[in-house]
């Protein structure tokens, strides 16, 4: 059963990093079938895809195209875990952020989360 | 906002059948697929239906999916109070996964 654990700071200052990390359990960032997503979710603008990465045979990160020039996503094999970076953050990028699993098998779908992060942009 | 409109919400006696409908366009449900998530209250989403009609294990046939032209629809037969939560599609449109507004089912 694949697990995954989120980790990182729940309150970051306005203009600062935002840095999340997810924690894989019963996969491999690695799997070459497998897409590792950001999504988050706030009252006023929903739910949102924030970016994936995967690998087929080298490395392939995509990102939303409304936060494409301040976010990176970044896989780690030694740790078997996948970070957020969200630049230059404002109140509007206070939200839940979650983690989850683009299945391995099929057509883009995603079939396990992690427990979600509330993250506050403030003063 | 989301370019897939859904209704904010709807209602309907235990036992009872109801239809969540997905609105997109061309450049999303019409030439992908769709998926469903359930996200009961203080939850992650749980995925509920992928590739448009296709049930994860341990999801009830009483979810069912299905899709024509540029709309999406999600089925839910035999409403139970468990059900009572909020439901998104969601599916790609162009190079961004986009989500559905949501809807909120309620058991009367």
């Amino acid at each position: 059963q694949v697990q995954l654990q989120q980790s990182g700071p729940q309150l970051v200052q306005p203009s600062q990093i935002l840095s999340l990390t997810c924690a894989i359990s019963g996969d491999s960032v690695s799997n070459n079938g497998a897409a590792w997503n950001w999504i988050r979710q706030s009252p006023s603008r929903g739910l949102e895809w924030l970016g994936r990465a995967y690998y087929r045979s080298e490395w392939h990160i995509d990102y939303a195209s409304f936060v494409k020039s301040r976010i990176s996503i970044i896989p780690d094999t030694s740790k078997n875990q996948f970070s957020l970076q969200l630049n230059s953050v404002t109140p509007e990028d206070t939200a839940v952020y979650y983690c989850a699993r683009d299945a391995p098998v099929g057509d883009d779908y995603l079939d396990f989360w992690a427990q979600g992060t509330l993250v506050t942009v403030s003063s | 906002q989301s370019v897939l409109t859904q209704p904010p919400s709807v209602s309907a006696a235990p036992g009872q059948k109801v239809t969540v409908s997905c609105s997109g366009s061309s450049s999303n449900i019409q030439h992908n697929y769709v998926c469903w998530y359930q996200q009961l209250p203080g939850t992650a989403p749980r995925l509920l239906i992928y590739e448009t009609n296709k049930r994860p294990s341990g999801i009830p046939d009483r979810f069912s999916g299905s899709k024509s032209g540029t709309s999406a629809t999600l089925g839910i037969t035999g409403l139970q109070t468990g059900d009572e939560a909020d439901y998104y599609c969601g599916t790609w449109d162009g190079a961004d996964y986009v989500f559905g507004t949501g809807t909120k089912v309620t058991v009367l």
